[in-house]
């Protein structure tokens, strides 16, 4: 069975700061992909990222970056110089299935509420 | 292109009422999936449409159910309500619903059970 566990539950920061936000995982599946997704107030998820298991190369983007490790099972998530309007929940999820009549489906990890203060 | 759309927004019900949930996809997008998300339980997977046909469902009971039709469109219905029942309802929408395909979701329809 897929397990995503997000170990912080809540981080809070000060504006500037670089925060981490940590995922491990588990699957028995050779294949398989991760998301990061963002949940504001608003209650929309909001798609971040997504990674295949076959794809070790660490990504930026603008002020995020993603450090993905097969070894560690692990795929953090990095804001530099956080802002107030990062602030939301953020989810690591964990997606099998690439058969294409196997469907999908997402394990979520519980997720880690990211507070910036001015 | 429009994103993917939840109807209602807000609900109020009272216990042992159903509740019918709609969700219409991005334009394209064959695949529907939906999400509980509650406090305690986190967010947890529900089902899966493709073709009008589940192809996936989640540890659940069988008062809830679902459809999707020829248009991709999808509702979810919950009958009996219980107050363990109050949540958020994610429906979200992919491509072809591979494992590799990116799921966009909506802005949920939030649902009260007094």
């Amino acid at each position: 069975a897929q397990k995503v566990t997000q170990a912080q539950t809540e981080i809070s920061v000060v504006e500037k700061e670089d925060v981490t936000l940590d995922c491990v995982y588990e699957t028995r599946d050779t294949t398989y992909y991760l998301f990061w997704y963002k949940q504001p107030p608003s209650g929309e998820l909001v798609f971040l990222i997504r990674r295949n298991s076959f794809d070790e190369q660490n990504e930026i983007s603008g002020r995020y970056s993603w450090n993905f490790q097969k070894s560690t099972s692990s795929f953090n998530f990095t804001i530099t110089a956080s802002q107030v309007v990062d602030s939301a929940v953020y989810f690591c999820a964990l997606s099998e299935g690439t058969r294409f009549n196997a469907g999908n489906m997402l394990t979520f990890g519980g997720g880690t509420r990211l507070m910036v203060k001015p | 292109k429009a994103g993917v759309t939840q109807t209602p927004r807000y609900l109020i019900k009272t216990r042992g009422q159903q509740v019918t949930l709609s969700c219409s996809p991005i334009s394209g997008h064959r695949s529907v999936s939906w999400y509980q998300q509650t406090p305690g339980q986190g967010l947890q997977f529900l089902f899966e449409y493709f073709s009008e046909t589940q192809r996936n469902k989640g540890n659940f009971p069988g008062r809830f159910s679902g459809r999707q039709f020829s248009n991709s469109r999808s509702e979810m219905n919950v009958s009996t309500l219980e107050l363990g029942d109050s949540a958020l309802y994610l429906c979200a929408s992919s491509l072809v619903g591979t494992g590799l395909d990116t799921q966009y979701f909506g802005p949920g329809t939030r649902l009260t059970v007094l």
